[in-house]
């Protein structure tokens, strides 16, 4: 049984172009959740999705970013225009359901350097 | 705001010591509560979660943690350490009825020297 795949594992863009990183969750699992690691820092929620809609996304930034996870296909985090600032690691984790209870399996990230 | 602190940023130990990390959270509700270990190279991965009952449980490979209601704390503890141990450990709250949003502390990365 697959885990959480991201891809890529590594991406370098030059500012002011687009990232685009793709989460596909676990088998069975309708629940993705994206979260930001800073260098230094923990790891910090970004936004909730279950298929086709947006539950939570209190943590993302207002403008440049945005994330979709489309009735077929991956979850997509895109951050347009990207500056150096967003240089992070990015992870996706999936989970069955959304409760506190079940618990968020995590994928290998994605490492974005912005040039 | 809620947040979850670690004490320690990093912590190096020689092979059998005794480990104990700390884990503070801030929040008065009742929590949800995980430590996750990502090794060199790997993706995270659950070592142990609290959710109610006993507040001692135990882990994966050894681990346990002691939830203290009256001290906010969730602090991981291991009798003695393997040089695999090697890694970097997060806790993180999650609150209960809640969904999705889990909260993390800075992390601790723990060294074992062989």
């Amino acid at each position: 049984n697959a885990g959480v795949m991201q891809n890529p594992r590594h991406l370098v863009r030059r500012r002011g172009q687009e990232a685009r990183l793709r989460c596909s969750p676990m088998k069975g699992h309708s629940h993705v959740y994206w979260y930001r690691q800073l260098p230094e820092e923990g790891l910090k929620f970004m936004v909730y999705l279950q298929k086709e809609n947006i539950i939570d996304e209190s943590g993302m930034p207002k403008e440049r970013f945005s994330a979709e996870f489309p009735k077929e296909g991956p979850s997509i985090l895109r951050i347009q225009q990207v500056v150096r600032g967003d240089s992070a690691a990015y992870f996706c984790a999936s989970s069955e359901a959304g409760s506190s209870y079940n618990e968020q399996f995590f994928g290998p990230g994605t490492r974005l350097t912005v040039l | 705001a809620q947040s979850v602190s670690q004490h320690n940023h990093h912590v190096i130990l020689s092979e059998a010591a005794s480990l104990e990390l700390g884990c503070n959270y801030s929040y008065g509700g009742t929590v949800n509560l995980f430590w996750y270990v990502q090794y060199p190279g790997q993706h995270l991965q659950l070592l142990l979660k609290y959710f109610s009952g006993d507040p001692l449980v135990k882990g994966i490979k050894g681990f346990e943690a002691e939830f203290i209601k009256s001290k906010f704390s969730f602090n991981l503890r291991k009798p003695s350490v393997q040089w695999s141990d090697t890694a970097e450990y997060f806790c993180a709250v999650i609150h209960s009825g809640n969904t999705g949003k889990l909260i993390f502390g800075q992390g601790t990365t723990l060294q074992v020297k062989p």
